[in-house]
């Protein structure tokens, strides 16, 4: 159980345009969400956080503008990259926890989006 | 915030031989978990281990909450186990994970 899947799995698109990321929890609740982003060479650096039925809440230097996050439901979070630019090229991670007994947390595969 | 630093920062390893990886926090945690990202960057959850020892197979991890410091062992290394290991921990309720900048290990046959 806790599967924690991700979709697309990689996208490519034109610098200007806009790439919605699914995350979705397959077999579990979460009221909570995480998204990550990680650069080549980099560890995952916390972009936001995602609260169902309210709004986000972004960490320092990420623009909540440009990174639109939506946790519509208690299994899907969604992060939308809007006018994307090659400097969004990155690899973007979700995860949630089952808030059950511990505190563990489940991560999905990844979205490696480039933008050219 | 919760500081993490990870020792060593890179390690090379022959197949078949043993290591051990360091991971120190600044803060008390209620979470701690060690992860493998595989070469499609994919994480591996490795351990859920905020206290105690945890093994599973020829990996086990230890935390010693109190001083504030977690290791990870591989025994009998194989190619396979290359990559890159995270250490996160968390240190209150249901709040996001901060990484270590992970060990990078490299088993050579």
């Amino acid at each position: 159980g806790a599967v924690v899947s991700q979709h697309p799995s990689w996208v490519i698109c034109k610098s200007g345009t806009s790439v919605k990321i699914e995350c979705r929890s397959l077999d579990f609740q979460a009221t909570t969400m995480f998204w990550y982003r990680q650069f080549p060479k980099q560890s995952l650096m916390l972009m936001a956080t995602s609260n169902e039925g309210s709004k986000a809440t972004y960490e320092q230097g990420v623009e909540k503008d440009k990174f639109l996050i939506n946790h519509a439901s208690l299994t899907l979070s969604t992060l939308t990259v809007t006018s994307a630019h090659p400097e969004d090229s990155s690899f973007y991670i979700c995860s949630a926890s089952r808030c059950a007994t511990t505190y563990e947390q489940y991560f999905g595969p990844g979205t490696r989006l480039t933008v050219t | 915030g919760i500081q993490v630093e990870q020792s060593p920062p890179d390690l090379i390893l022959q197949e078949g031989a043993n290591s051990t990886l360091r991971c120190n926090f600044s803060d008390s945690v209620n979470n701690l978990q060690w992860f493998h990202q595989n070469p499609w960057g994919q994480l591996i959850n490795l351990f859920y281990i905020p206290s105690g020892t945890k093994q599973n197979g020829r990996l086990s991890a230890t935390t010693v909450a109190t001083e504030r410091y977690s290791l990870l062992y591989i025994s009998s290394s194989q190619t396979t186990d290359s990559g890159v290991y995270f250490c996160a921990v968390a240190n209150s309720g249901n709040t996001p994970l901060v990484f270590g900048k992970g060990t990078r290990l490299s088993v050579i046959a």
